[in-house]
């Protein structure tokens, strides 16, 4: 069965604070799909990344990076220079060549103080 | 390019009422998924569509809740009657799975509260 755990329920940080957001997943696929939403307070799901199975290599987006591990079974999140902008929930997902389903953690969610 | 497009946004009923929820995929996307998100929680899936085909409602609790694609475009789900535990967010989400592969777009949602 397909898991994915989203440990840290919420985190409070300053303005400008770099944050890294935890995501470990459980699959037996050898294909798989890890992908990283946001969800602000309007409520739409915003697709941020998707990574395969097979790209290891760590990628950066502006003040987003993503470390994927398969070692440790894990995709963690990092905003650097954090904004108030960035509040929001943040869900992991995990799909593979067993079944089409997008199996999602149960988010964390980010406050970003002034 | 256009989002994906739900309606309406928020929905209040009385127990036992019917209520629909009407979603517009992205253009072009042939695959589309309706979730249901809890309040705390990922949001699941209740069914999805592969052009007109329905290929997995499992988890689509079936003696209150229907849903059609008619022309393999626009969908409704529809529950009837709906109760209490019915509150929660409503997901709608679309896929080009030929061109990129399992990536999901999701639209706004629909919050139903039921009363």
């Amino acid at each position: 069965a397909q898991k994915v755990t989203q440990a840290q329920t919420e985190i409070s940080v300053v303005e400008k604070e770099d944050v890294t957001l935890d995501c470990v997943y459980e699959t037996r696929d050898t294909t798989y799909y890890l992908f990283w939403y946001k969800q602000p307070p309007s409520g739409e799901l915003v697709f941020l990344i998707r990574r395969n199975s097979f790209d290891e290599q760590n990628e950066i987006s502006g003040r987003y990076s993503w470390n994927f591990q398969k070692s440790t079974s894990s995709f963690n999140f990092t905003i650097t220079a954090s904004q108030v902008v960035d509040s929001a929930v943040y869900f992991c997902a995990l799909t593979g060549e067993s079944s089409y389903k997008l199996i999602f953690g149960s988010g964390t969610r980010l406050l970003v103080r002034p | 390019e256009a989002g994906v497009v739900q309606s309406p946004r928020y929905k209040i009923i009385e127990k036992k009422q019917p209520v629909a929820f009407w979603c517009n995929p992205i253009s072009g996307h042939n695959t589309l998924y309706w979730y249901l998100q809890n309040l705390g929680q990922g949001p699941e899936l209740l069914i999805r569509y592969e052009n007109e085909e329905a290929v997995d409602d499992s988890q689509l609790p079936k003696d209150r809740f229907s849903a059609e694609r008619l022309k393999g475009v626009d969908s409704t789900l529809k529950i009837q009657p709906a109760e209490l535990g019915d509150s929660a967010v409503y997901l709608c989400a679309s896929s080009d799975r030929d061109r990129d592969t399992d990536t999901q777009y999701f639209g706004p949602g629909t919050r139903l509260t039921v009363l």
